[in-house]
This record gives structure tokens, sequence and C-alpha cells, in this order.
């Protein structure tokens, strides 16, 4: 089955920096691959995804890169404010995959943005 | 966006007692949900994946007879942890989704946290 790999567990950067965090996974056949901001005792939020077909996503001030051939993907954050502070997790999935549709997800960065 | 409810948010119960959570997709129909469990500071657990009509397909290590999973219709699953104890206490937190051509998106309830004293 596919196993996520997440890198860092924490991390602490100054107002304004940018963050970035990686994750790899063991599926070539995952083609699908989310990322979830999670605040204390609340529910998982996508705050965006990747599909296969494409190396880059950006979203203002977020953005995710995918490289196929290495199996690993990265989440950047830029300017980033307080408010980011939180737990991302990055999840994979083969989205055709009927056997098991799942996300599996990685272990988590928690991250501190110093006002 | 699709909305997915859980109930209850929280839970505090005696050890050995059944407590029972559900979970709704509130303005579509989820061919699959699932659930998953959340120790403080880990990532979240798969525990099983509820497909409607039919039995759950559980993850290696959980017990499908202390964590009873019934998904009744395509809005409805509902997760009883049966004769709870305090190793139960977890957030509980249960996601749906329609899976259908490339589209795999999956929206999260709000989580229960469960408590067993």
């Amino acid at each position: 089955g596919e196993n996520v790999e997440q890198h860092p567990s924490t991390l602490s950067v100054q107002e304004g920096d940018s963050a970035v965090i990686k994750c790899t996974y063991s599926d070539s056949a995952s083609n699908y691959f989310p990322w979830y901001k999670q605040e204390l005792g609340k529910r998982p939020q996508l705050i965006i995804d990747i599909r296969s077909n494409v190396g880059e996503k950006k979203d203002q001030r977020i953005a995710v890169t995918l490289n196929k051939t290495a199996k690993h993907f990265s989440l950047h954050i830029t300017e980033t404010q307080p408010e980011d502070s939180a737990v991302y997790f990055c999840a994979a999935i083969h989205s055709m995959d009927t056997g098991r549709r799942a996300l599996t997800f990685g272990s988590g960065t928690r991250l501190q943005v110093q006002p | 966006g699709a909305v997915v409810s859980q109930h209850p948010s929280w839970v505090i119960c005696k050890s050995g007692t059944s407590v029972k959570i559900e979970c709704r997709s509130l303005d579509f129909q989820a061919t699959t949900m699932f659930w998953y469990r959340q120790f403080p500071k880990q990532s979240l657990m798969l525990m099983a994946t509820s497909n409607e009509g039919s039995k759950a397909t559980y993850e290696q290590g959980v017990e499908k007879d202390k964590f009873l999973i019934n998904h009744a219709s395509l809005t409805l699953s509902t997760l009883t942890v049966t004769s709870a104890h305090p190793e139960d206490s977890s957030f509980y937190i249960c996601s749906a989704g329609v899976l259908a051509g490339g589209n795999n998106e999956q929206f999260f309830g709000p989580g229960t946290r469960l408590t067993v004293l």
C-alpha cells in the first residue's frame, strides 16, 4: 500500500518568511495529492491539491510542486502570517483505485509563525 | 462546498458503555465514508471504509466487533464504539466523498472528541 513520509515534524519561521514542507510517497500509481491545514481541535481543511498531470499549482501565497519521477511533493507558503500557524498534513491517493480509496496521510508538520 | 456534519461534537462516557457517532453528508450523496482516529499530536489514522449498503472494510488492527460501522444511506454513516475503555479516548473524524471519474476530493466532518473515564 501507499506510504507517505512528511518532513519536518515542526517548523518555526518568522512572520513574512517562507515555509516549505516536503512529502514523499511510495506508490507510483498515486495521482492525487492534497494538502490539509488543521487547527487545534478542528477538522482538516483542504488548502490546495495537485494532480499528477501537472508539476506546480499556485493559489495566492500557497503553492504545491510535484516531482513524479522522484515521488515527492512540497507545500510552499510565502509571506507567512501568524494565522498560518497550524498543523499541515500532506496526503496521497490513486484516485481510480477501486480497491482502496482512502487518503494516506503524512505524519503532519506543526508550523509556528512567530510575529 | 460540500458539508459534512458529525454528532456529537464531544462525548464523555464511563468505561464499559457504548457510544454512537453519526456522520452525515448534508448536501450531497456520499458513496463512501471514511472513519479516522486521531490521537493528540498525531496524524489521522484510517480505521475503516464505509460503503453504502455493504459491510465496512476495516484496516489492519482495528477490531470490527468493537468499532461497529453502519452506512444505511447515502447520507449517513454511524460509528459505534462498544464497551469503550480509556484507551479509546481520541478524536474521531469522518470524511465523505463522491468517487467518480477523476474526482476524489473528500470532505471532513468536524470531529467528535471521545473521552472515556
